[in-house]
């Protein structure tokens, strides 16, 4: 069946640093990908998603690309700040259809100024 | 965007009792909805798929006797933990689409604790 697998956290890095967290993929057609972030006590907000080999989503400074050839959607942010401490989820589904998301684990993103 | 809300956002009850927990589209007709269930630094199990009018479908594993899904209307549905124990402590998060493909919302979770 579908799978996402992120990279185990936490991460923390200081204010300023360049994020990168990992996510690969395994899913029978073309699936669309999201990544969504969940602040501490609350419920999860799609923060981008792309749906289609090659799309970039991006949002609020964090960008991911659909990549087909290495099934991964890895997410990037330039310059972190301490407002995006938060778990990040990686998320897949298939457009059209009625199933549900399927997620990856989470990462935890600490960030200290 | 779209707003999911959950009631109660957190609540406490002594073991062996029933605790309900609500799941509303504020502002659009949710035909499915989705109940998962988070454990602490873990991801999103989904437990449940709900649409408007029939009988919810779960996932392996999860005891349809145990968390009884109700979804009588096209913005409400419901989550009923009966005969809690304290093994069901757990943070609830629902989720609503308004149609097939169409993008998941959702709640803000409920944190229940049972003693």
């Amino acid at each position: 069946g579908d799978s996402v697998t992120q990279m185990e956290g936490p991460v923390t890095l200081s204010e300023e640093a360049f994020l990168t967290i990992n996510c690969t993929y395994t899913a029978t057609g073309y699936p669309s990908l999201f990544w969504y972030v969940q602040y501490p006590g609350e419920g999860l907000q799609l923060l981008l998603k792309a749906t289609k080999a090659d799309d970039k989503g991006s949002n609020k400074g964090f960008e991911a690309t659909y990549r087909k050839e290495t099934t991964s959607f890895h997410l990037e942010k330039g310059s972190v700040q301490v407002s995006d401490s938060a778990v990040y989820f990686c998320a897949l589904n298939h457009r059209g259809g009625n199933t549900p998301l399927v997620f990856g684990k989470g990462t935890r993103l600490s960030v200290i100024a | 965007g779209a707003v999911v809300s959950q009631h109660p956002s957190w609540v406490i009850c002594k073991s062996g009792t029933s605790v309900k927990i609500e799941c509303r589209s504020l502002d659009f007709q949710a035909t499915t909805m989705f109940w998962y269930r988070q454990f602490p630094k873990q991801s999103l199990m989904l437990m449940a798929t709900s649409n408007e009018g029939s009988k919810a479908t779960y996932e392996q594993g999860v005891e349809k006797d145990k968390f009884l899904i109700n979804h009588a209307s096209l913005t409400l549905s419901t989550l009923t933990v009966t005969s809690a124990h304290p093994e069901d402590s757990s943070f609830y998060i629902c989720s609503a689409r308004a149609g097939q493909g169409a993008e998941q919302y959702f709640g803000p979770g409920t944190r229940l604790t049972v003693t």
